[in-house]
């Protein structure tokens, strides 16, 4: 099993859409989550932290769930600007190394 | 302002050649990292450094080679070992294991 597993999509969804992603870790002592959004030909920027709580940002809300070791990741009201591939990302705590785990990313295509 | 430089953007160079591709950071961050994403692929891991002076090989560090002499700079030498070293490079850096920021990565062409 994969640190970090997430469908590759893509998602096509209509413009106006909600679509959620979700992604599942293995390492249950993991303790940093994060969701990062990267455009074709560019950098992974961040997109938001996960917490404990869950956290919102406009249209976007990111929930953890640590019974079933997945993060998701909520996007409502979907734009053509949101067509991107999220990844996700793990920092497995307690492996003594500040190696990030990052999924291969889900291709997200709105639709006008 | 704040960030993380890499230079050039794009590099061309010929089988054989090594080559060093530049990371700059001013965020005062401890943790710098590179990586490979190759097309349609995830990010790769090839070297992290946690502290001045130190650095860790990642999960495909064979053909690379870096230096962390000082907090701000980290640069990744691709040598000819590396059997095929085209793809988009990326530095990042992070404060303990909070995000990771990201450069805008070199894309290396070698032919």
């Amino acid at each position: 099993r994969k640190e970090v597993e997430q469908d590759p999509g893509p998602f096509n969804v209509p413009e106006g859409a909600t679509v959620a992603f979700n992604c599942t870790y293995s390492n249950s002592a993991s303790q940093s989550f994060f969701w990062y959004r990267q455009d074709c030909r560019k950098e992974p920027k961040l997109l938001m932290s996960v917490y404990s709580s869950g956290n919102e940002d406009g249209r976007f809300t990111a929930q953890l769930n640590r019974a079933s070791q997945y993060i998701s990741l909520l996007i409502r009201d979907s734009k053509l600007s949101d067509s991107a591939t999220y990844l996700c990302v793990v920092f497995p705590q307690g492996s003594g190394t500040y190696k990030y785990i990052f999924g291969t990313g889900t291709r997200l295509k709105v639709l006008a | 302002d704040g960030g993380i430089t890499q230079s050039p953007k794009y590099l061309f160079r010929k089988e054989g050649q090594n080559v060093t591709l530049s990371c700059e950071q001013n965020l005062n961050h401890d943790a710098m990292y590179w990586y490979r994403q190759d097309p349609g692929q995830g990010l790769r891991l090839i070297y992290y450094s946690q502290i001045v002076n130190d650095f860790q090989k990642g999960d495909i560090a064979e053909g690379y080679s870096v230096s962390r002499e000082k907090k701000e700079s980290f640069p990744l030498t691709v040598t000819s070992a590396q059997k095929n070293p085209t793809a988009f490079y990326l530095c990042a850096s992070s404060r303990d294991t909070y995000e990771q920021y990201f450069g805008p990565g070199t894309r290396l062409t070698v032919t």
